[in-house]
């Protein structure tokens, strides 16, 4: 079973709107961290943000915010005022703690966003 | 601030033939990860290292090796190429082991002609 999904394959919307990233895990573990990364068209992966399982506040940074529900299994990525260079495929990840190891991340399929001028 | 290192940053290669791929970490992570990704797919996890010992295995091929070296940079030995090992090969590295965030390099692209 897929642990990360992103239901959106791609989003195309004008700059300036505001768009919403959807995310949703799944996973036994009550310890495990979520994040997003940023893969521009230059193909680097740039890492946005880190949430634990047991931080369940909202956060902002700038033009970009996460909504982190447990309830709903949902990690959301809300960018506000889009511009054209924040184009690229944002992918949403999970980290399952298995005991200490260097787990690898599993990412979930991706969201191409395009902003259009 | 230093990022992770990769190289070389492109890589050309017949089938059958094999491939080193390097990745040098941020100073003083401990942890160094490889992924690969796909033409359109998702990075997909290939094999971790934490202090030099390999501490996790995803989907990499037997035809594959990788390991970490006493400086903590890594090198994955791809042998018997095929064309479908034609990707994007992405190192990360970590402090902390696997509640850090990754940060990966910028990525070593291989062509299997």
């Amino acid at each position: 079973a897929q642990k990360v999904t992103q239901a959106q394959t791609e989003i195309s919307v004008v700059e300036k709107e505001d768009v919403t990233l959807d995310c949703v895990y799944e996973t036994r573990d009550t310890t495990y961290y979520l994040f997003w990364y940023k893969q521009p068209p230059s193909g680097e992966l740039v890492f946005l943000i880190r949430r634990n399982s047991f931080d369940e506040q909202n956060e902002i940074s700038g033009r970009y915010s996460w909504n982190f529900q447990k309830s709903t299994s949902s990690f959301n990525f809300t960018i506000t005022a889009s511009q054209v260079v924040d184009s690229a495929v944002y992918f949403c990840a999970l980290s399952e703690y298995s005991g200490g190891g260097a787990d690898g991340l599993t990412f979930g399929k991706g969201t191409h966003l395009i902003i259009q001028p | 601030a230093a990022g992770v290192i990769q190289s070389p940053r492109h890589l050309i290669k017949e089938k059958r033939e094999t491939a080193t791929l390097k990745c040098y970490p941020i100073p003083r992570h401990d942890t160094v990860y490889w992924y690969q990704q796909g033409p359109g797919q998702d990075p997909q996890f290939l094999i971790s290292f934490y202090e030099k010992m390999q501490s996790d295995k995803g989907s990499i091929p037997d035809r594959f090796s990788a390991q970490q070296f006493s400086d903590y940079h890594s090198e994955l030995n791809m042998s018997s190429l095929e064309l479908g090992d034609s990707a994007l090969y992405f190192c990360a590295s970590s402090s902390q082991g696997w509640n850090s965030p990754l940060h990966f390099g910028n990525g070593t692209r291989l062509t299997v002609t």
